[in-house]
């Protein structure tokens, strides 16, 4: 089945420092989303990426596809105490309905 | 900026009652959605709904379980006959085209369910 997975699990970096997370899927996509969710809080969209795009910015934000390898990646770059949350990557299988989040990677950013 | 608003925060039931879990989405927003993430675990799709019927529903979404539009506003879920492994946070989202479209889905903050 569809699945989204991310890794690491978990990473621990310093303020100021760019936080990489990637993702893997397994089958054949429409777009590929990210979001964020603090502890116990609903989940924030932060940006999409169709199956025809490479890579795409939104302020701190980069991500990569690569429907090649069936992965994506989300670079944070100069990581602030705040951006500590899980992020999960989420698929969005062709002409479906559904969407398939991954496990996601639980960032800490230590100021 | 609008938001999808859900009711209530925390539920706590008995086993076995039944429960109704409340969202309104956004207002010109044309596809709904539920999903559940038990505590540490992933988000897990429960059902879509689009034009007053399910799209597409998970292996979750048995029986027990409906959707509801009952007015212009409204997106409810119902458990029927709640069982301890229902205890999750559930979510509810809405989006103005469908996922394969690429458009976001937008979330409400979540209500915690406990069942005892």
């Amino acid at each position: 089945s569809q699945q989204g997975e991310e890794d690491p699990q978990a990473l621990s970096i310093q303020e100021g420092e760019n936080a990489t997370m990637n993702c893997s899927y397994k089958t054949s996509i429409n777009n590929l989303q990210w979001y964020r969710q603090n502890s116990g809080r609903g989940l924030v969209h932060l940006i999409l990426i169709r199956s025809n795009e490479r890579e795409k910015h939104s302020g701190r934000l980069r991500v990569t596809l690569d429907t090649s390898k069936k992965s994506s990646s989300l670079l944070i770059t100069a990581s602030r105490a705040a951006d500590t949350a899980s992020y999960f990557c989420a698929t969005v299988s062709l002409g479906g309905f559904k969407t398939i989040f991954g496990a996601g990677t639980r960032l800490f950013v230590k100021a | 900026e609008p938001e999808v608003t859900q009711t209530p925060s925390h539920q706590v039931t008995q086993m076995g009652q039944e429960v109704i879990l409340r969202c309104v989405p956004i207002s010109n927003h044309l596809y709904f959605y539920w999903y559940r993430q038990i505590l540490g675990q992933k988000v897990e799709f429960l059902v879509s709904f689009y034009n007053n019927e399910i799209s597409e529903k998970s292996e979750i979404f048995d029986d027990q379980f409906s959707v509801e539009r009952p007015d212009g506003s409204n997106f409810t879920l119902k458990i029927r006959s709640t069982k301890l492994e229902d205890s999750a946070m559930y979510f509810c989202a809405s989006s103005l085209t469908a996922p394969s479209g690429g458009y976001e889905q937008y979330f409400g903050p979540g209500t915690r369910l406990t069942v005892t």
